[in-house]
């Protein structure tokens, strides 16, 4: 497998559920990002890790608990979600912070 | 005041007319920019990479950026159906993440 892949592609979740998005790059990264994306909004940037290390967290909520193991493997822990985070999400990698991002498929997350 | 502005379209041209694609921005401090393309049900990816004012041509793309007036666009020549898709533009000062457009939504109509 090449470039930054998602799993799952659609997921379909209660607001009670526990669930967990992945991402592995395989382009030897040292950044890796979590986005998410609403219908006629801008990508809002959620976590940014460096080297496996948080270097940002945007005011995210505290339903949202991401995890970095290895520079190749991100993850957001999802808990407790409201219907208004229903979207996709989207995950990204970097060689540094000033190089172009590559980006996985998504998530289509629905929160019911 | 948002830090970068794009408008969401839709626009539809015809096939073989020319897309014309502009995002204003008011950080100075960008230094480097960058267009994406996202298909429907994908993530966005890539199009072009310019670190200084001027134009760069790739194949039917052409990036163009004006520091000075805080203006960048993307062209594309001989438009075909398949550069139907949402056109995001994203910028950065050095260092830093990478600030994005809304994305502006292209119909290229056979």
């Amino acid at each position: 497998e090449t470039g930054v892949t998602q799993t799952p592609r659609h997921l379909v979740m209660g607001m009670t559920n526990k669930k967990s998005l992945k991402c592995e790059q395989h382009l030897g990264h040292n950044a890796m990002y979590w986005y998410k994306q609403s219908a006629k909004k801008p990508l809002e940037l959620m976590f940014v890790y460096n080297f496996k290390e948080q270097t940002e967290n945007n005011s995210v909520p505290s339903r949202f608990s991401p995890e970095c193991p290895n520079s190749s493997h991100l993850f957001l822990h999802l808990h407790t979600l409201q219907p208004e985070d229903s979207a996709l999400y989207l995950c990204a990698s970097s060689q540094g912070s000033s190089d172009g991002y590559t980006f996985g498929s998504g998530t289509r997350l629905t929160v019911v | 005041q948002k830090e970068v502005e794009q408008d969401p379209g839709p626009l539809s041209v015809p096939e073989g007319a020319i897309v014309s694609l502009n995002c204003t921005y008011s950080n100075s401090a960008f230094q480097y920019f960058m267009w994406y393309r996202q298909y429907s049900r994908k993530g966005p990816e890539l199009l072009m990479y310019t670190y200084s004012s001027g134009n760069k041509e790739d194949g039917r793309f052409t990036a163009q950026v004006d520091k000075s007036s805080k203006y960048i666009s993307l062209f594309i020549r001989d438009s075909q159906p398949s550069d139907s898709a949402t056109y995001l533009c994203a910028m950065g000062a050095a260092g830093n993440k990478l600030t994005f457009g809304g994305g502006t939504r292209v119909l290229v109509k056979p």
